[in-house]
């Protein structure tokens, strides 16, 4: 497989504040990740796709205001969650696109688990 | 939006015995990767097995197998003699066009020693 990382894993703060977490392939380099968020119990909601070089692709009703993504290398994409407040608590995963032998796979990172007091 | 079904939401399983998840979806795309991921309680989720929509051969990796049928877009997913470590939600997920993928409300497998 391919490991990709995530930092922080955990990470609480007061509402007005802004968070950044970072999304690392350590084996390979990415030109594309992906940004998701999970609720408790839920499944996987896909907020952005994130493009180095090139502007993040958010998915409908994510404010893109809110939650800058940042491709600025081949291994490293991050999520800046701005003025986070309550609501954005939550579980934030990151995956890489990997193309091996002609094969496509998302890997994933171990996600973040944000709480905003 | 990406329609994923995964219809039974948590099963419970007694150690070696098999267990089969099902996933239906829905897609636009006419040549595609389809996943299954298992997510344990730590959360991260683990990449379990890759389709290729081109390929309908069912194969067998370890304890896993599926049977992918396109005609009928359903891609199900089989473990056999399950063990207490396959506990865990597991997703499957089609595509969603762009390379991303859609993820169904996953089955929650409960396996009980």
């Amino acid at each position: 497989g391919a490991v990709v990382s995530q930092h922080p894993s955990r990470v609480i703060c007061k509402s007005g504040t802004s968070v950044k977490i970072e999304c690392r392939s350590l084996d390979f380099q990415a030109t594309t990740m992906f940004w998701y968020r999970q609720f408790p119990k839920q499944s996987l909601m896909l907020m952005a796709t994130s493009n180095e070089g090139s502007k993040a692709t958010y998915e409908q009703g994510v404010e893109k205001d809110k939650f800058l993504i940042n491709h600025a290398s081949l291994t490293l994409s991050t999520l800046t969650v701005t003025s986070a407040h309550p609501e954005d608590s939550s579980f934030y995963i990151c995956s890489a696109r990997v193309i091996r032998g002609g094969q496509e796979t998302q890997y994933f990172g171990p996600g973040t688990r944000l709480l905003v007091l | 939006a990406q329609k994923v079904t995964q219809a039974q939401t948590e099963i419970s399983v007694v150690e070696k015995e098999d267990v089969t998840l099902d996933c239906v979806y829905e897609t636009r795309d006419t040549t595609y990767y389809l996943f299954w991921y298992k997510q344990p309680p730590s959360g991260e989720l683990v990449f379990l097995i890759r389709r290729n929509s081109f390929d309908e051969q069912n194969e067998i990796s370890g304890r896993y197998s599926w049977n992918f049928q396109k005609s009928t877009s359903s891609f199900n997913f089989t473990i056999t003699a399950s063990q207490v470590v396959d506990s865990a939600v597991y997703f499957c997920a089609p595509p969603y066009g762009n390379n991303r993928l859609a993820f169904g409300k996953g089955n929650q497998v409960v396996v009980i020693p």
